[in-house]
Formats: C-alpha cells, structure tokens, sequence
C-alpha cells in the first residue's frame, strides 16, 4: 500500500511562476518528510526537508509547508526556474529513522 | 569529493541467472541503504546497513535478494535466480549516521533489465 501519494504525475509552470508540487501520507507515524529532485540517469537529489515539529522550512526558493491535520505537504518553488525541471519525490520516514518511504514523484516542467 | 557510486550502470541478464550490484558509498559514511525503482514508481527500501551488518533487511522482496556490506564501506547486492520482474533500476544511498536527518545521498542507479 502506498503510504506516500504524489497524486499529480506532471506539472508544467512558466517560467518566474511559482510551482506547487502536493504530498499525502497515511501513516501518522511518519515525522520527517523529504523533497529529492531526480534528472534523467541520475540519482535523487535532497533538495529540503521538514521534521513534524514544525509547519514550514524555508531554503531559498524552496518552501516546504506541513499540514499534521491533513495529513498532507506541499512544496513551493519561487521563482520557478527552466533548471528546475525534474522529478521531485516526496519522502517521509518513521520514528526520524532511516527507511524512506516515496511517493511516485511529479514531473515539473518549467517553460521559458 | 566523490559521491555514491555504482557499478554497472546498466546490466541485461537472462531469466534464471545471478548477478552482482556493486555500491561505493562516500567515505566516512556509516549507513548505507539500497532502494528498488521500478517503471513508474519511487525508490522503494530494500535493506539497510549500520557498518558491516544488515541492521534491517525488512523490504527484501524473498530470498533470492543478499546484500553483503564486509568491511562497512563497500556493499553488494546480490540476486539469484532473477526474474523478469526483477528488472528497474537499483539505487544505493549513504548517510552519515542512520538519523533520517543525516540526508541520503544516492548514487546514479544500477538498471537491471531480465529477459
């Protein structure tokens, strides 16, 4: 059973727009969640992260924003950039262990 | 410095035979991990390494699936028997210390295609 959902295959955004990419889990046991970005023949990325104890971690152009309630997190990225075009992978593990749990990944596209 | 490595990038294998995945992880790291991406999917946990044992070996699909880890710095996983629904794509990731916080860091992949 997928306990992390990444419910959008694909996205495409213009270019200085902001892109959203969303996340859903299951397991309320989860209290680290990951963003990886992932090119074409390459390994995934770390790109963010956010422990459960917060609601927001900021880095740059990139936001992670955690919803305990809904069960759900999003990332945000202002402003989107032709180079950010990727796949990114939400992650989450339990007990701030080590196993990561993925959802299928987003495809973002970001046009000129 | 030198990230996760693997060895072969890519492997074609017949149905029925062995093969050998080969992870170099950075230097230094204690944790090592290797995931399964199959078509269309995200890494999915394999098996987990704390120096040289398998402290968690949990997501091996069946026994057909070893990984070795010697020495704690180089690891190998090994499938026997393959099967066509062996084929995706093999990722090995290294951390510092096991916490979720040390961030993983993978390396380019193993596609491993059965015929």
């Amino acid at each position: 059973d997928q306990q992390v959902k990444q419910n959008s295959p694909s996205l495409s955004v213009q270019e200085g727009r902001i892109s959203i990419l969303n996340c859903d889990y299951t397991n309320s046991m989860f209290d680290y969640f990951l963003w990886y970005k992932k090119y074409p023949a390459e390994g995934p990325t770390f790109l963010i992260s956010i422990s459960s104890i917060k609601d927001k971690n900021e880095d740059g152009r990139f936001t992670v924003f955690l919803n305990k309630s809904a069960k759900h997190l999003s990332l945000h990225i202002v402003p989107s950039q032709p180079g950010d075009s990727a796949v990114y992978f939400c992650a989450a593990s339990a007990n701030s262990g080590y196993a990561l749990n993925f959802g299928k990944g987003t495809s973002l596209l970001v046009t000129p | 410095g030198a990230g996760v490595s693997q060895t072969p990038s890519n492997k074609v294998t017949e149905k029925g035979k062995y093969v050998e995945l080969r992870c170099d992880p950075i230097s230094g790291h204690t944790a090592l991990y290797w995931y399964r991406q199959s078509l269309g999917q995200g890494p999915e946990f394999l098996i987990y390494f704390q120096g040289t044992g398998a402290a968690d070996d949990s997501g091996l699909p069946n026994d057909r699936f070893f990984a070795v880890r010697p020495e704690g710095s180089v690891s190998t996983l090994k499938i026997q028997r393959t099967e066509r629904g062996d084929s995706a794509v093999y990722l090995c990731a290294s951390s510092l210390t096991r916490r979720s916080y040390n961030e993983q860091f993978f390396g380019p992949g193993t596609r491993l295609t059965v015929l």
